[in-house]
């Protein structure tokens, strides 16, 4: 079994639109993330939620929100696609601090 | 706020070599540090990690060591295998518990 499993694993679409990356784990973890990597790998945390706390990167565009229908699952939506928003987008997990578990993530490209 | 650095971008080592990829960070008040390897196509996947009372840990041919009074922490590799051809990232976490990832540094293993 996946531990943390992310749909779609390849996203193109046009400017403009709106998507919907899907993450779900299988871990009990009591707390999600969403990170962004660019073309040179660099990852940088976007959110991070548990039942109780949302805490937003400052500077993640308002376009980009996060959905928890239980604490399973954390979806990424993003309205108004920009050409820069492309880029690999990797779902995680973690209980407290620690046992950290990535998804393999979905490559979004905007054209 | 938490800045983390590794030395190279890219270290290139003969089969069978010792592999010590470096990194540094910013925040004193850090206290839990995490190696990750991430093939072509994968997510990050958890190596090692040490906690701040620890200055090393030993894991299956891998060795995190921890300098707390220079805030450098790095990950040696024995008999560094061609499988061992990834990415790695140190990343950095204190009390907020999100980890703060260093840009990555890729380890090519020449056979």
């Amino acid at each position: 079994d996946t531990a943390v499993s992310q749909t779609p694993k390849y996203l193109v679409t046009q400017m403009g639109n709106d998507k919907s990356i899907k993450c779900e784990q299988n871990l009990g973890h009591d707390t999600m993330y969403w990170y962004k990597q660019d073309s040179k790998k660099f990852l940088k945390i976007m959110f991070s939620y548990n039942n109780k706390e949302l805490i937003i990167n400052e500077t993640v565009p308002n376009r980009f929100s996060p959905k928890s229908p239980d604490k399973a699952h954390l979806n990424l939506h993003i309205n108004s696609l920009e050409l820069g928003d492309s880029a690999v987008y990797f779902c995680a997990s973690s209980q407290g601090g620690s046992g950290y578990t990535f998804g393999s993530g979905t490559r979004l490209t905007v054209v | 706020g938490e800045s983390v650095g590794l030395h190279l971008p890219t270290l290139s080592v003969q089969e069978g070599d010792n592999s010590i990829i470096n990194c540094a960070y910013s925040n004193s008040a850090s206290d839990y540090f995490i190696w990750y390897k991430q093939e072509s196509g994968k997510g990050p996947q958890f190596i090692i990690d040490i906690r701040s009372n620890m200055d090393k840990r030993q894991g299956q041919r891998v060795t995190v060591l921890l300098n707390k009074t220079v805030k450098h922490l790095s990950l040696q590799i024995a008999a560094t295998q061609p499988g061992d051809s990834a990415v790695y990232f140190c990343a950095v976490s204190g009390g907020s518990y999100i980890p703060t990832f260093g840009r990555g540094t890729s380890l090519i293993v020449h056979p």
